[in-house]
């Protein structure tokens, strides 16, 4: 059963250009999570989806960055016009269902490193 | 929102003895508390969660205690490792999003 996962590994951008990460979650887990991690800081959530539905994007600004978890595919977080501050650790997870066994438990990706020169 | 703060930053213990990280949460809404292990630049590993019914955990040389009134949540690992080195993170939630701890780095010498 495959993990999380995540591309690309890494992502170099100059200013002013877009990036798209992608997250495709655990088989039979419909939950999908992103966080952000700059260097020696912790974890910030950004954003929650079910399949085709944003449930809570408060962690995530409000410009610049979108996300979406469409009926087929992974998980796209979408950042525009990128700027040096956006550098960072994006790590995607992914939850079964609430409700059942473990709902609450996610599994991190490894990960998009993202460098805006 | 919720604030959860963890101490200490760093950790050095001798390989053997025991180590201890601590949190604190904010919001007595939040009923989920995992631990998690990230090597570096790997992606976070859950190791041990516990939720607000339970007041202890044990997984081995791994164990979690929570104590909902203080608000707060310690790990404890004994007979160290090498392969322990690593950060440690804590969170809690009270629902979905998890809100992490800043970081504990443990550094277990031989």
């Amino acid at each position: 059963n495959a993990g999380v996962m995540q591309n690309p590994r890494h992502l170099v951008r100059r200013r002013g250009q877009e990036a798209r990460l992608r997250c495709s979650p655990m088989k039979g887990h419909s939950h999908v999570y992103w966080y952000r991690q700059l260097p020696e800081e912790g974890l910030k959530f950004m954003v929650y989806l079910q399949k085709e539905n944003i449930i809570d994007e408060s962690g995530m600004p409000k410009e610049r960055f979108s996300a979406e978890f469409p009926k087929e595919g992974p998980s796209i977080l979408r950042i525009q016009q990128v700027v040096r501050g956006d550098s960072a650790a994006y790590f995607c997870a992914s939850s079964p269902p609430f409700g059942t066994s473990g709902g609450n438990e996610q599994f991190f990706g490894p990960g998009t490193r993202l460098t805006v020169l | 929102g919720e604030n959860v703060e963890q101490h200490p930053s760093t950790l050095s213990v001798q390989e053997g003895d025991s180590a201890v990280i601590k949190c604190t949460y904010s919001d007595s809404a939040s009923n989920y508390f995992p631990w998690y292990k990230q090597e570096l630049g790997k992606r976070p590993q859950l190791i041990i969660d516990i939720r607000s019914n339970v007041g202890e955990k044990k997984d081995q040389r791994i164990a979690v205690t929570l104590n909902k009134t203080a608000k707060h949540f310690s790990l404890h690992i004994t007979e160290t490792q090498p392969e322990d080195s690593a950060v440690y993170f804590c969170a809690a939630s009270p629902g979905y999003a998890l809100n992490f701890g800043k970081g504990t780095s443990l550094l277990v010498t031989p």
